[in-house]
């Protein structure tokens, strides 16, 4: 299986913060990365996905980039409603597998 | 407006059997790949199951292979999970998502996920 790792685990940001969260591959996924945003007692929401599209209805500050091994996603700005969990998935061979989720707190 | 509405989930004892359902509104059903997607107590995602649109390919974790069987009944625009021989570690919100592919094989990401079903498996 390939395994998904993202770093930081948490992370704590203020309203307006740049924000940067890592998701490393196990092996070579070309670009079929895709990142999600899950709050509390909800479902994941696709963000990004081919490593750096973004979905229909997604707020630009949100954007993705990266290919084979090491993908990124970045909040431009932080807005109160960004404070979730994001995942990253892989799409590129079954199983597919999750990273084990960033924490995004406020600060 | 695509709706995933999943039932069944509850309280069973190990080694009992449960049966999900998700019934799908909005899109055209037999369209599309689908795949169930579990989450334990504050932990993280994880892809049990996944159906093409057809019914015809179906793929299984590890640790759920053998004992779980995902089924789509396409005139009931209706997916379903059956699990049997279920474990204290099956325990989880089970999620049930649209693909956007027809193929499970060529799934690229879930555009559209259910509200969750409960599975709690104690004595």
């Amino acid at each position: 299986d390939i395994q998904m790792t993202q770093s930081p685990s948490s992370l704590s940001a203020s309203v307006g913060d740049r924000v940067t969260v890592t998701c490393r591959a196990s092996q070579s996924i070309s670009s079929y990365l895709n990142w999600y945003q899950q709050k509390p007692g909800k479902a994941p929401k696709v963000l990004i996905y081919g490593a750096s599209s973004l979905q229909s209805g997604v707020p630009s500050r949100f954007s993705g980039s990266g290919s084979g091994t090491d993908f990124t996603l970045t909040i431009s700005s932080l807005q109160p409603e960004d404070f979730a969990t994001y995942y990253c998935q892989q799409t590129y061979n079954t199983p597919r597998t999750f990273g084990q989720g960033t924490r995004l707190e406020i600060k | 407006e695509v709706q995933l509405l999943e039932s069944g989930g509850g309280l069973v004892q190990p080694g009992g059997s449960l049966r999900l359902s998700c019934a799908a509104s909005g899109f055209t059903f037999s369209s599309y790949a689908m795949s169930w997607v579990r989450q334990a107590p504050g932990r993280g995602l994880e892809c049990v199951s996944g159906i093409s649109g057809s019914g015809a390919t179906t793929h299984y974790a590890d640790s759920v292979k053998g004992r779980f069987t995902i089924s789509r009944d396409n005139s009931k625009n209706t997916l379903y999970l059956q699990m049997n021989s279920l474990r204290a570690e099956d325990t989880a919100v089970y999620f049930c998502a649209k693909d956007v592919s027809w193929s499970y094989y060529d799934s690229r990401y879930f555009d559209y996920w259910g509200q969750g079903a409960l599975v709690t498996v104690s004595s």
